[in-house]
């Protein structure tokens, strides 16, 4: 089935550690996304990528890191310079376009103590 | 600069009432699209609309209805008959021309009970 995967669902770090959020799309599209999700904040873009080997920071970059070496996959690493890395993590898709809506993935809860 | 409101943070219904989701957006552009998503317990986003500025015209699929006014820059989401399983967390969202990116709303969460 077509879709997109995020593993895992849940991750625990602890204060001090980075940690990579894994996230893979085989539905062919060039656009990828990562959002975070804390409670009554609605969602937030991190980094995106239209393009493999290219990627542009969001409103909240400050603290994360990107790859786009492969078209599928688009992992996010939360460094320990992140003040406050706790949250639920979403990943998206989407054809290049603007008309397009964006496939999301199930999600990681990352848990930083 | 684009920004999406919703104002209703919480809503609490009984089955078979109707409720009506507010959304009401900025953004200075002509061109632009509209979303709604729906975040079940689960956490995954489930797209439901797309709606682009020129095309007013009300939607309907099967519960569910969009009513879009530019004139009041207001889409809001009508669920009708409501069921347990709506009970959820609804997203509006904006994204303008040439912009790849969505704006978010903060969400609205229902809950529709027995």
């Amino acid at each position: 089935d077509g879709g997109i995967t995020q593993s895992p669902k849940y991750l625990f770090r602890k204060e001090g550690q980075n940690v990579t959020l894994s996230c893979e799309q085989n539905l062919n599209h060039d656009a990828m996304y990562w959002y975070r999700q804390d409670p009554g904040q609605g969602l937030r873009l991190i980094y995106y990528s239209q393009i493999v080997n290219d990627f542009q920071k969001g409103d909240i970059a400050e603290g994360y890191s990107v790859s786009r070496e492969k078209k599928e996959s688009f992992p996010l690493t939360v460094t320990s310079a992140q003040k406050n890395p706790t949250a639920f993590y979403l990943c998206a898709s989407s054809p290049r376009g603007e008309h397009y809506e964006q496939y999301f993935g199930p999600g990681t809860r990352l848990t930083v103590t | 600069a684009q920004k999406v409101t919703q104002a209703q943070t919480e809503i609490s219904v009984v089955e078979k009432e109707d409720v009506t989701l507010d959304c009401v957006y900025e953004t200075r552009d002509t061109t632009y699209y509209l979303f709604w998503y729906k975040q079940p317990p689960s956490g995954e986003l489930v797209f439901l609309i797309r709606r682009n500025s020129f095309d007013e015209q009300n939607e309907i699929s099967g519960r569910y209805s969009w009513n879009f006014q530019k004139s009041t820059s207001s889409f809001n989401f009508t669920i009708t008959a409501s069921q347990v399983v709506d009970s959820a967390v609804y997203f509006c969202a904006l994204r303008y021309s040439g912009y790849s990116t969505l704006t978010f709303g903060k969400g609205t969460m229902l809950l529709v009970s027995p």
